[in-house]
């Protein structure tokens, strides 16, 4: 069963763009969530997708946005970039059912570098 | 989700057993401890989770304490490659979302 992929693996942008970055989850699993790392921070929860609806959401501003497809794929946007978006995003998915504990599942992340 | 205390750092000999503490003295009756790891650029690799009582698979085993406030992850015999930063969280089934603390880096030495 192929893990979950995360692309791009690595991205350069400057501030006031913004960013798409993509996440595939292993397949049959129906839950994605988003994490940012920075060595400051650590492992920050961005929000958790559940069938096509956000279910979780973390401490972030609106500048942070994701979406989820009927097929479980998620991508997260991040606009009006910041120098302080600069991060290692990690995508994680599970299979989110009632009555199986939820084990993460995670890719190896997308390196956004902002200048 | 409960908060979680780990020691910011340990090291272990290669080959021998490492014991890693992790403590969740708030932690609710219907949490879960997970434990992850995660080497340099990776994203966290899952390893064990336990409700209250004591599991192993075929990574490392799990230590709950009776009253749930602390456990410990074993790494039988630690190798090289064991050398990363392990995370302990508490989290409710089906909670969607997992905090993570600072971890514990691990480093194993020959």
């Amino acid at each position: 069963k192929a893990g979950v992929t995360q692309t791009p693996r690595y991205l350069i942008k400057t501030r006031g763009q913004q960013v798409t970055l993509s996440c595939s989850p292993i397949s049959g699993h129906r839950s994605v969530s988003w994490y940012q790392q920075t060595p400051g921070q650590g492992l920050q929860f961005l929000f958790e997708y559940f069938s096509e609806t956000q279910r979780n959401k973390g401490n972030f501003p609106g500048r942070f946005s994701g979406r989820q497809f009927s097929n479980s794929r998620s991508e997260m946007n991040v606009s009006t970039l910041e120098l302080g978006d600069s991060a290692l995003y990690l995508c994680a998915s599970s299979l989110a059912r009632q009555e199986l504990n939820e084990k993460l599942f995670f890719g190896s992340g997308t390196q956004l570098s902002v200048l | 989700d409960a908060k979680t205390t780990q020691p910011t750092s340990m090291d272990c000999a290669e080959g021998r057993a490492a014991n890693l503490p992790c403590n969740h003295s708030t932690i609710s009756g219907n949490e879960y401890v997970y434990w992850y790891r995660q080497i340099h650029s990776q994203g966290p690799q899952y390893i064990i989770h336990g409700l209250k009582n004591n599991e192993t698979n075929e990574m490392a085993s799990l230590i709950i304490t009776e009253d749930r406030k602390s456990s410990t992850l074993i790494l039988p015999h630690a190798t090289l490659r064991d050398t990363a930063v392990y995370y302990c969280i508490v989290r409710r089934h089906n909670a969607g979302k997992s905090t993570f603390g600072d971890g514990t880096t691990l480093t194993v030495k020959p």
